[in-house]
């Protein structure tokens, strides 16, 4: 039972360009959303987070949108730029901050074309 | 204090041998968690600590899987008599209550053989 989802495996965007990366969820007791960056032989890096009493969170290039009623979350990037290319991972928490546990989805391979 | 650190970064194991994993959490933090993390697969939750205290354990954690954080600092993961499906990349995460996000260590790739 995959309560997060990220149905594409895989992304290519160019550099420069707007890469967004989707991410739904069918649990309706999660109330943090966090999205997470991974290089190979590295664990996750916390890259930005949106509590569900907002519809919006912005921090530098990085942009996290939430529609709670349709269970739907995603991450925009703009400008997308070469470092960025790694592995996203969508993550939900019933909980403030995800201080329990973290539900991941199964990630989408982001790489951005120079 | 870098962040969260793991050792070792890679163990192969025989099956049916023992293994045993460290974490140390960043200083300040309380809380420490667990997940494992298969090919193609995003990290599963395993089990997390509060201090001392073990707050939950995933079903994922069968008997042969033991946590402890003895002192609410550090922690070890042992898997006993390994299995071939126990080869995974296994994290360590820390945060510190209502106040900041997990951060993740870089983990322990386990082979079994």
């Amino acid at each position: 039972d995959q309560q997060v989802k990220q149905n594409s495996p895989s992304l290519s965007v160019q550099e420069g360009r707007i890469s967004i990366l989707n991410c739904d969820y069918t649990n309706s007791m999660f109330d943090y959303f966090l999205w997470y960056k991974k290089y190979p032989a590295e664990g996750p890096t916390f890259l930005i987070s949106i509590s569900s009493i907002k519809d919006k969170n912005e921090d530098g290039r990085f942009t996290v949108f939430l529609n709670k009623s349709a269970k739907h979350l995603s991450l925009h990037i703009v400008p997308s730029q070469p470092g960025d290319s790694a592995v996203y991972f969508c993550a939900a928490s019933p909980d403030n901050f995800g201080n329990e546990k973290l539900t991941f989805g199964t990630g989408t391979r982001l790489t951005i074309i120079p | 204090d870098t962040g969260v650190s793991q050792d070792p970064r890679h163990k192969i194991t025989k099956r049916g041998q023992n293994v045993t994993f460290r974490c140390d959490p960043i200083s300040e933090h309380n809380r420490l968690y667990w997940y494992r993390q298969t090919l193609g697969q995003g990290p599963e939750f395993l089990t997390y600590f509060q201090n001392e205290a073990q707050l939950e354990k995933s079903r994922l954690l069968s008997d042969r899987f033991s946590a402890e954080r003895p002192k609410g600092s550090f922690s070890t993961l042992e898997i006993q008599r390994t299995e071939q499906g126990d080869s995974a990349m296994y994290l360590c995460a820390s945060s510190f209550d209502g106040n900041t996000e997990a951060f993740f260590g870089q983990g322990t790739r386990l082979t079994v053989v």
